[in-house]
């Protein structure tokens, strides 16, 4: 079974710039993460998505971090513009379903992001 | 709010040494409590979890069990080998739509 994929892997801007990440999640999984991974600090979920619809965004920064899940597969998540205190790695993971306790996550690798 | 502490890193040990990797936490009500690891230049994988009290999680020599009484679910095993060094991280899920909310991670480096 294929796992999550993300791409890219790697990725600097400047600041002010813009910049998407893209997200593939392990097929049939209903539930969708974006999270935000500072150095030294643990994963802060971004936002859900379950299908094509919205869960939770209230820590998404929505000023300037926008994400959708058209068709209910791929995600993409898109920062404009970038500030130098979004530098971090952006996981994505899937779980077939919603609640997390009784469902494993599983994460992609990760797309590191350094602004300039 | 929901909250979890971890023991501060980096942790350095030699190989078939004793692993506790201290953590607490904050939540109200019966969260689930769950460890997580990454291996270096890989995603995260669940290590095991535990959504009930004195429930013990246990997978691949490590176990951890659900402590009420103290809000704590300290990660041990008995004897660590080169392949376990990564980063752990403790995390609970709680709320409604079951969020998960981790610590700061663990880097544990096992030397042979």
């Amino acid at each position: 079974e294929a796992g999550v994929a993300q791409s890219p892997r790697y990725k600097i801007i400047e600041k002010r710039q813009s910049v998407a990440f893209w997200c593939n999640p392990i097929s049939g999984h209903a539930t969708l993460y974006w999270y935000q991974q500072i150095l030294g600090q643990g994963p802060k979920l971004l936002i859900q998505f379950q299908n094509n619809g919205v869960v939770d965004d209230s820590q998404l920064p929505k000023d300037r971090f926008s994400a959708e899940r058209l068709k209910g597969v791929d995600s993409t998540l898109k920062i404009q513009p970038a500030k130098l205190e979004d530098s971090a790695v952006y996981l994505c993971a899937s779980s077939l379903k919603r609640e997390a306790h009784l469902e494993t996550q599983y994460f992609g690798p990760g797309t590191r992001l350094l602004v300039l | 709010g929901n909250s979890v502490t971890q023991m501060e890193g980096p942790v350095t040990l030699s190989e078939e040494a004793f692993l506790t990797i201290n953590c607490t936490y904050t939540a109200t009500g019966y969260p689930s409590l769950f460890w997580y690891v990454q291996y270096p230049g890989e995603g995260l994988q669940l290590l095991l979890k535990a959504t009930k009290a004195d429930d013990k999680g246990s997978n691949k020599g490590f176990e951890a069990t659900y402590r009420k009484e103290t809000t704590s679910f300290h990660l041990e095993k008995g004897s660590v080998q080169v392949s376990d060094s990564a980063v752990y991280f403790c995390a609970l899920s709680r709320g409604s739509a079951r969020q998960l909310t981790f610590g700061s991670g663990t880097q544990l480096t096992v030397l042979p």
